[in-house]
């Protein structure tokens, strides 16, 4: 299958500051990808959905001036994580959609953001 | 938002025994997939049913969908230790591009 990348794979980082995770998609284009946050024992919430060229689409409650979503080209998305604070740590996982392979999405590995 | 329920949220076997889960889901769907996520790591697509099928399988996997109620089940047949994580179904949202997901269920298989 397709492979999506994620970089950092964690991260620690003190209140106050930014934070930037990129999101790649490695043997295909991604013309659309997704951002979610997972909190500990609890499911996967959809926070936005990334369009490559265009602005983001953000899902309701979540702070699109908070959570900075980039998707410059076909391979790359980035979500900016501004003013950190410790409830903004969790687990964020991306995932991309290769309309030439069908209907599955392809997700990447996480990354884990703590906030001291 | 989500989309759907998963039942039992925790479920306990031993090792051999079979387990199901169940997914409940509120509208119309394209398709409903099946993810795995062990502790702390990424996601595992198992499987993928579409509304025009009623059961499909892959290796120890049995998955079925009930469109009229609108829920479906995941059997891991003869379970083993390394089945040990969460299970999410997930459905597409209303515009038919990101996933919505169930809560999970956290299923356990002791040896």
């Amino acid at each position: 299958g397709a492979v999506v990348s994620q970089h950092p794979s964690w991260v620690i980082c003190k209140s106050g500051t930014s934070v930037k995770i990129e999101c790649r998609s490695l043997d295909f284009q991604a013309t659309t990808m997704f951002w979610y946050r997972q909190f500990p024992k609890q499911s996967l919430m959809l926070m936005a959905t990334s369009n490559e060229g265009s602005k983001a689409t953000y899902e309701q409650g979540v702070e699109k001036d908070k959570f900075l979503i980039n998707h410059a080209s076909l391979t790359l998305s980035t979500l900016t994580v501004t003013s950190a604070h410790p409830e903004d740590s969790s687990f964020y996982i991306c995932s991309a959609r290769d309309w030439d392979r069908g209907d599955e999405q392809y997700f990447g590995p996480g990354t884990r953001l703590t906030v001291t | 938002s989500q989309q759907g329920e998963e039942d039992p949220q925790a479920l306990s076997i031993q090792e051999g025994e079979n387990a199901t889960m169940n997914c409940s889901y509120k509208t119309s769907i394209n398709n409903l997939q099946w993810y795995r996520q062990n502790s702390g790591r990424g996601l595992v697509h198992l499987i993928l049913i579409r509304s025009n099928e009623r059961e499909k399988h892959s290796g120890r996997l049995r998955v079925t969908l009930d469109t009229s109620k609108k829920s479906s089940s995941l059997l891991i047949t003869a379970s083993r230790a390394a089945d040990t994580a969460s299970y999410f179904c997930a459905t597409d949202d209303q515009a038919g591009t990101a996933l919505i997901f169930g809560k999970g269920t956290t299923l356990s298989v002791s040896s």
